[in-house]
């Protein structure tokens, strides 16, 4: 069964750097997804992406993040300058279609944690 | 934020039926009900989803009150691996398309 793979599986960073979080969503998929979950907190949305530009994003999706889909099969995530509470795990999905009123589900991959010492 | 109620924690006797509940009794004509869990900080895992009719796949069956305020998931032969947080989302049309999680019920499946 085809699945969303992220890399790395642990991404260990100094407070201050940049980061860049790997996603290969599902192949036919159009509608791409991050999400983080913050240790012993809810999943919560951060930003969806298609046609190559940003749908929708919520508000801790600052000017410190930024999405891209550099090939055809690649969507990372980036954080130009992580603070200490951007320590999470962060989850990217896809979907065939990204329509509220669509209802087709998002298929998420196992998530990469961050941590920034 | 999600506009769903559950339990926040349940336990089931491994190899009996779970049932998981929840309310959604503000849910509109066109938004469907979505069942995920996640098993110890992976990545949500879909179960299944439904608009108005009772849904079934290989891994859960999903009932759907006919006023659609309320539905429950059922594992019907729970094992150990069930043991996992599920989440109830209903799909908010008007908020774009993103899923909002709650805190879901923490279900136990005991030996």
């Amino acid at each position: 069964e085809p699945e969303v793979t992220q890399t790395p599986s642990h991404q260990v960073t100094q407070m201050g750097q940049e980061v860049i979080l790997r996603c290969v969503p599902i192949s036919n998929h159009l509608y791409f997804y991050w999400y983080r979950q913050i240790l012993g907190q809810k999943v919560e949305f951060l930003v969806s992406f298609y046609n190559n530009e940003i749908s929708e994003k919520s508000e801790i999706f600052d000017d410190q993040f930024s999405v891209e889909r550099p090939d055809g099969s690649n969507f990372t995530l980036k954080i130009r300058s992580t603070k200490l509470e951007d320590s999470a795990m962060y989850f990217c999905a896809s979907s065939d279609s990204g329509r509220a009123d669509s209802n087709q589900p998002q298929h998420f991959g196992d998530g990469t944690r961050l941590s920034i010492l | 934020d999600a506009k769903t109620t559950q339990p926040p924690s349940m336990d089931c006797a491994e190899g009996r039926a779970a049932n998981l509940p929840c309310n959604h009794s503000t849910i509109s004509g066109n938004e469907y009900v979505y069942w995920y869990r996640q098993i110890h900080s992976q990545g949500p895992q879909y179960i299944i989803h439904g608009l108005k009719n009772n849904e079934t796949n290989e891994m859960a069956s999903l009932i759907i009150t006919e006023d659609r305020k309320s539905s429950t998931l059922i594992l019907p032969h729970a094992t150990l691996r069930d043991t996992a947080v599920y989440y109830c989302i209903v799909r908010a049309w008007n908020t774009g398309n993103q899923f909002y999680f709650g805190t879901g019920t923490s279900l136990t499946v005991i030996p």
